[in-house]
C-alpha cells in the first residue's frame, strides 16, 4: 500500500507570496492532518480535516488555511508569506473512525520544505 | 491543556547499550500516547501507543514503553542499541475524544556511538 505522499518536496518562496502545498493520504484514509516543524517551535498542529470538513484546528494565524476533497487529498495554503513560516510541513493520515484499534494511528508523509525569503 | 515534557535534547549511548528516552505528561485527563522516530529529511514513523489495556506497550524495532499513570510518564526504553537507531525521537500526546490532534514533545536526538 503506498504511503502518504506530498508534494512539492522542496519550495522556495518571497516574502508576501502565497504558496500551496499537497498531501495525498493513504488510500481508505479519511483523515488528513498538517503539522509545522520549526527549529524553534518543534511540531505544532496545524488542522484536521476529515471527510472534507476541517475538525480541529490549531493556533495559527487566518492566514494558514486548509482544504479537502471527496477523495481525502488535501492542500494548505499560505498567503502572505512571512520569513517565520519557513518550515518543515508535514501531512498525516489516518483512518478517522471513531472505533478499532487503528483509530489513533497517524502516518506521516515527508514533508514539504518550505524556505522563504 | 495537555502537554510533554521530554528530558534530556540529546542523549548519547553505545552500541549495544540500554536506550531509555524520558517522556512525561501533563493532561486533566488520561490521554492517549505515542512515541514517533524521524530520521533525517523524512517524516514521521510511529513507533508504538498506548491507549488503553496493558501498560507495557512494545513497538516496532525492538522498542517498548511503558504507562505510568502515577508518574504521569511514559518513558521508550531499547535493551540494546544498534547503530541505526540514531534519530530524534518525539513523544505525542492525544486527548482522549479529541480528535487526531497530536501534542508533541520537543524531541530527544539519539547518537549510538561505537
Amino acid at each position: 500500500k503506498a504511503g502518504v505522499t506530498q508534494t512539492p518536496r522542496y519550495l522556495i518562496k518571497t516574502r508576501g507570496q502565497q504558496v500551496t502545498l499537497s498531501c495525498s493520504p493513504i488510500s481508505g484514509h479519511r483523515s488528513v492532518s498538517w503539522y509545522q516543524q520549526t527549529p524553534g517551535q518543534g511540531l505544532q498542529f496545524l488542522f484536521e480535516y476529515f471527510s472534507e470538513t476541517q475538525r480541529n484546528k490549531g493556533n495559527f494565524p487566518g492566514r494558514f488555511s486548509g482544504r479537502q476533497f471527496s477523495n481525502s487529498r488535501s492542500e494548505m495554503n499560505v498567503s502572505t508569506l512571512e520569513l517565520g513560516d519557513s518550515a518543515l510541513y508535514l501531512c498525516a493520515s489516518s483512518l478517522g473512525l471513531s472505533s478499532g484499534p487503528s483509530r489513533y494511528e497517524q502516518y506521516f508523509g515527508p514533508g514539504t520544505r518550505l524556505t522563504v525569503t | 491543556a495537555q502537554s510533554v515534557t521530554q528530558l534530556g535534547s540529546h542523549v548519547s549511548v553505545s552500541e549495544g547499550a540500554l536506550v531509555l528516552l524520558r517522556c512525561n505528561y501533563s493532561s486533566s485527563v488520561p490521554p492517549y500516547l505515542f512515541w514517533y522516530v524521524q530520521y533525517p529529511n523524512q517524516g514521521l514513523q510511529l513507533l508504538l501507543k498506548y491507549t488503553t489495556g496493558a501498560t507495557l506497550v512494545k513497538g516496532i524495532n525492538g522498542f517498548e514503553a511503558e504507562f505510568k499513570k502515577s508518574e504521569t510518564s511514559f518513558h521508550l526504553t531499547k535493551p540494546s542499541a544498534h547503530m541505526s537507531d540514531a534519530a530524534e525521537y518525539f513523544c505525542a500526546v492525544m486527548r482522549a475524544g479529541g480528535g487526531n490532534k497530536l501534542t508533541f514533545g520537543t524531541g530527544t536526538q539519539l547518537k549510538v556511538e561505537l
